[in-house]
C-alpha cells in the first residue's frame, strides 16, 4: 500500500562503479521528481517528468541519467559514481490541479555512500 | 534564482507554542508549502498557501504574506514527537517546489 516506494532503502558502493535506484508510484499522480539531500539536509531537486516527459533537469552532472518508462515510474542511474554523490536520494510524485502543483508525496529515500 | 531563509534552530518545551519563519526571494512565485521530516525520514507535506491569511489544520497552522514574501508555521500544544526539521518550500510558477534550508525544531519535557 506504499504510495511511492524506492529502492533499494541503503546503497554503498564504491568509487567508480555505476548503480541504479528505483521508484514507483501507485497514486496515479503524473509528475515525479528527483531531489537530493546533503550532509546539511538541503534538499534540491535534480529531475522532473511529467508524464514521461522530462520537464525539469538542474544543473546536475551528466552521470546522472533519468529514465521514466511510464508515469508511474522514474529510475535515477548514477555513472562513475563519486564521494560526492554520497546523500539521501529521494523521489516524489504529484498531481497538478489545473497546472498548479500544490505538493509533494516522497519517497522513503535512499542512502547511497559512496567508499 | 530563488532564495530562502529560516531559522537554522528552535527550541520550546512541551505544551507551548512556536512559530517558525520563511522569508523568500524568487519569481513565478505560486504558492508556499511546509514539510516536516524526522531523522532518518522522509519530508512529508503538511500545508500549502496560495492565498494571504492563515489556514489551520489542526495543531498546525501556516500563514502567508506574498506582499511581504513572508511565511510562517504555528505549532501549537507542542508534543515530543513534534521534534523534527520543518521546510517552508516556494512552489516555483506551479511546477515544482523549491526548499528553504530547514529548521530543527527541538521539544523539551
Amino acid at each position: 500500500d506504499t504510495a511511492v516506494s524506492q529502492t533499494p532503502k541503503y546503497l554503498v558502493t564504491q568509487m567508480g562503479n555505476d548503480k541504479s535506484i528505483k521508484c514507483e508510484q501507485n497514486l496515479g499522480h503524473d509528475t515525479m521528481y528527483w531531489y537530493k539531500q546533503d550532509s546539511k539536509k538541503f534538499l534540491k531537486i535534480m529531475f522532473s517528468y511529467n508524464n514521461k516527459e522530462l520537464i525539469i533537469n538542474e544543473t546536475v552532472p551528466n552521470r546522472f541519467s533519468p529514465k521514466s518508462p511510464d508515469k508511474a515510474h522514474l529510475n535515477l542511474h548514477i555513472n562513475s559514481l563519486e564521494l560526492g554523490d554520497s546523500a539521501v536520494y529521494f523521489c516524489a510524485s504529484s498531481h497538478r490541479q489545473g497546472g498548479t502543483n500544490y505538493g509533494y508525496t516522497f519517497g522513503s529515500g535512499t542512502r547511497l555512500t559512496v567508499v | 534564482g530563488q532564495s530562502l531563509e529560516q531559522p537554522s534552530e528552535v527550541t520550546a518545551v512541551e505544551g507551548a507554542i512556536v512559530q517558525i519563519n520563511c522569508t523568500y526571494q524568487t519569481s513565478g512565485f505560486y504558492g508556499l508549502s511546509w514539510y516536516q521530516q524526522h531523522d532518518g525520514g522522509a519530508p512529508t507535506f503538511l500545508s500549502y498557501n496560495a492565498l494571504d491569511g492563515l489556514e489551520e489544520t489542526g495543531r498546525f497552522s501556516s500563514f502567508l504574506s506574498r506582499s511581504d514574501s513572508y511565511g510562517y508555521l504555528l505549532l501549537q500544544e507542542l508534543q515530543m514527537k513534534d521534534s523534527a526539521s520543518y521546510f517552508c518550500a516556494v512552489s516555483h510558477y506551479g511546477q515544482n517546489f523549491v526548499f528553504g534550508p530547514g529548521t530543527r525544531l527541538s521539544v523539551l519535557p
